[in-house]
C-alpha cells in the first residue's frame, strides 16, 4: 500500500542555518503531497502542498518539490529561525486510495538554537 | 472564527473505564476522521467519516468506536479492550471541494491511563 518515509530526527540547527529534511513515498498512480508542521503541544498546521509533478509549494520561508522520477517531496529552508522548531511530518493522499484520509510519515524533529 | 474543537484538552482514565474524546467543527466540512500520535510512530488512522450516519475503521481501529450522527460533530470512544489507550488524539476535518486532500486538524486530546 501506500506510504511516506522520511528521516528520523532530531534534527539540531543553529540559526540561520539550511534546512534539509528528506521525505520520499511509495504510491501508485499521481498522490498529493504535503507538509504539515506541529508545535509543542498543538494539532496540526498545514504548511505547503503539491498535487502534482514539478510542483513546488512553499510558505514561510520553507519549499518543497513534488519530485516524480524520485518519488520525493524534500522540505527545505534556506536560514531557520528559533520560532521554526517544531515537528515536521511528511504526508500523501494517493490518488486511487478510498476515502480522503492521508498517510503520514513518523515526523522529524526539528530543534533550532540561537 | 471556523475550526475545530477538541475536549477534552487532557483527561486521565482508569483501566477497564471507556471515555469518549469529543470533536466539532464548524467549517461544514463533510468529512471528519481521528489520528492517534505516539511518539516515534507518526499519525495512525483510526476511524473516518465521509458523510453523516457513514463511517469506516482506519488502520488501528479495534478498541475504539464513533458515531456521526450530526455534520458537526465525530465522537471518539476509546473503550476498555483498547490494550494501549495512552496516546495523544487529533480530530481533523476535510471539504469534499478540496480535493487535493487538506486536512484541517484541532489542537488534540491527550489520553493518559493510570
Amino acid at each position: 500500500g501506500d506510504s511516506v518515509t522520511q528521516m528520523e530526527g532530531p534534527v539540531t540547527l543553529s540559526e540561520e542555518a539550511f534546512l534539509t529534511i528528506n521525505c520520499t513515498y511509495t504510491a501508485t498512480g499521481y498522490p498529493s503531497l504535503f507538509w504539515y508542521v506541529q508545535y509543542p503541544g498543538e494539532g496540526l498546521q498545514l504548511l505547503l502542498k503539491a498535487t502534482k509533478a514539478d510542483d513546488k509549494g512553499s510558505n514561510k520561508g520553507f519549499e518543497a518539490t513534488y519530485r516524480k522520477e524520485t518519488t520525493s517531496f524534500h522540505l527545505e529552508k534556506g536560514s531557520v529561525q528559533v520560532s521554526d522548531s517544531a515537528v515536521y511530518f511528511c504526508a500523501l493522499k494517493g490518488s486511487n486510495q478510498a476515502g480522503t484520509a492521508l498517510i503520514f510519515g513518523k515526523g522529524t524533529t526539528l530543534s533550532v538554537s540561537s | 472564527d471556523g475550526g475545530i474543537t477538541q475536549s477534552p484538552k487532557y483527561l486521565f482514565r482508569k483501566e477497564g473505564q471507556n471515555v469518549t474524546l469529543s470533536c466539532e467543527q464548524n467549517l461544514n466540512h463533510d468529512a471528519m476522521y481521528w489520528y492517534r500520535q505516539d511518539p516515534g510512530q507518526g499519525l495512525r488512522l483510526i476511524y473516518y467519516s465521509q458523510i453523516v450516519n457513514d463511517f469506516q475503521k482506519g488502520d488501528i481501529a479495534e478498541g475504539y468506536s464513533v458515531s456521526r450522527e450530526k455534520k458537526e460533530s465525530f465522537p471518539l470512544t476509546v473503550t476498555s479492550a483498547q490494550k494501549n489507550p495512552t496516546a495523544f488524539y487529533l480530530c481533523a476535518s476535510s471539504g469534499w471541494t478540496a480535493n487535493t486532500g487538506e486536512l484541517f486538524f484541532g489542537e488534540g486530546s491527550r489520553l493518559t491511563v493510570l
